[in-house]
């Protein structure tokens, strides 16, 4: 099956600096990669996603970029704010639905 | 409103005894999954289903059952809750052209 592989497992940066997570992923067959934001106590909530056919795509502040060759995607943002506190997830998605990877503790430090 | 509905939000048991906890969503979605997050282990998958009365196996299904008799509903099913079945509980529906949508989660309790 499908594994996703996500680092750092903890980032801390200073408010209005650059954020990247990176994620790699093993089943050629995935098409389709989303990221997920989960703050405290609640659920995931899908931020932005990639398809397979696409290379790059921006939202804001927010970019994720994809790698088909390398099997890597990342999530970029930009001017970090405190509200960008949470633990971010990717996924890659195949006919069975999604593949998490073990998240990532994102502290925007003041 | 397009959501999926989870319920309980939290659940205290002891071992041993039979419990549901009930998905429904109202997007029409024909896949569903479950989904128990533990802490530095992030989002496993429990079993899925692709459509009515089609369920498969995820990643962690030991202890759990689900079923799908119609198209919004797919509740879980632990049969003899263990300890180690604590943890906190996701149901998601969706594609792969629109995304996938959470629940609000179950945390769950076992003593």
């Amino acid at each position: 099956g499908e594994n996703v592989e996500q680092h750092p497992s903890t980032l801390s940066v200073q408010e209005g600096d650059s954020a990247v997570i990176k994620c790699t992923y093993s089943d050629s067959a995935s098409n389709y990669f989303p990221w997920y934001k989960q703050e405290l106590g609640k659920r995931p909530q899908l931020i932005i996603d990639i398809r397979s056919n696409v290379g790059e795509k921006k939202d804001q502040r927010i970019a994720v970029t994809l790698n088909k060759t390398a099997k890597h995607f990342s999530l970029h943002i930009t001017e970090t704010q405190p509200e960008d506190s949470a633990v971010y997830f990717c996924a890659a998605s195949q006919a069975d639905g999604l593949t998490f990877g073990k998240g990532t503790h994102l502290i925007i430090q003041p | 409103e397009a959501q999926v509905t989870q319920n309980p939000r939290y659940l205290i048991t002891v071992t041993g005894k039979k419990l549901t906890v009930t998905c429904s969503q109202n997007m029409n979605h024909e896949y569903m999954s479950w989904y128990r997050q533990d802490p530095g282990l992030g989002l496993r998958q429990i079993y899925y289903s692709m459509n009515v009365e089609v369920t498969d196996k995820g990643d962690v299904p030991e202890g759990y059952k689900v079923s799908r008799k119609e198209k919004r509903n797919f509740p879980l099913i632990l049969e003899s809750p263990s300890p180690n079945q604590t943890s906190l509980y996701f149901c998601a529906s969706g594609d792969r052209v629109y995304g996938y949508t959470f629940g609000s989660g179950t945390r769950l309790t076992v003593v």
